[in-house]
């Protein structure tokens, strides 16, 4: 089972949609989650840190599930901007700062 | 506010040839790390360090050396090109302990073709 795993998409949807990809991590000691997100040809660059009750940040809103150890990025009201790669990122402490493949979104008009 | 910075942005190799990537951060973070970005392969971790002095291997490290003399710079060697070794190189850094408000930064990436 590969450590972080993500369904590599892509997910078409239009704007004003909601859409929601999932992360699973194969390693219970993780401490620490993210979604970053990157743009074609461009650095990852952070979204929100996942907290184990949840939190939202605007139109973005993660979960963290610890028993079944995974994670979600729930995306509310769709914006051509948001198309992208969203990357998930598991910290399962000193080194061990593993990165999921992708989920590729594309937003349509 | 420079955060992470990455030399060369691109550049192209002859098969045999070396050169050294550079990463710096002005951060003051004690982690640094080197991945490598195929299509469809992900983000796969070169080399790391936890600070300076101190580097390990991670998960694709055959080709490529490191050093961590200071803090804020960390070079990747590559010591004879390989046309595998065409790719995009991300460095990036972090406090320590990684989450509870410490998040890893990237540098822009350098884009790496060996002919």
């Amino acid at each position: 089972r590969k450590e972080v795993e993500q369904d590599p998409g892509p997910f078409n949807v239009p704007e004003g949609a909601t859409v929601a990809f999932n992360c699973t991590y194969s390693n219970s000691a993780s401490q620490s989650f993210f979604w970053y997100r990157q743009d074609c040809r461009k650095e990852p660059k952070l979204l929100m840190s996942v907290y184990s009750s949840g939190n939202e940040d605007g139109r973005f809103t993660a979960q963290l599930n610890r028993a079944s150890q995974y994670i979600s990025l729930l995306i509310r009201d769709s914006k051509l901007s948001d198309s992208a790669t969203y990357l998930c990122v598991v910290w399962g402490g000193y080194s061990t700062l593993t990165f999921g493949k992708g989920t590729m979104l594309l937003v349509s008009p | 506010n420079a955060g992470v910075t990455q030399t060369p942005k691109f550049q192209v190799l002859k098969t045999g040839q070396s050169m050294t990537l550079q990463c710096a951060q002005d951060m003051n973070h004690e982690y640094m790390s080197w991945y490598r970005q195929d299509p469809g392969m992900g983000l796969r971790l070169i080399h790391y360090s936890v600070g300076a002095g101190i580097t390990d291997q991670g998960e694709v490290p055959n080709g490529y050396n490191v050093s961590r003399s200071t803090t804020e710079d960390f070079p990747l060697r590559l010591l004879s090109a390989a046309p595998s070794q065409t790719s995009v190189y991300f460095c990036a850094s972090s406090a320590i302990p990684i989450g509870t408000g410490n998040t890893i930064y990237f540098g822009e990436g350098s884009w790496l073709t060996v002919v």
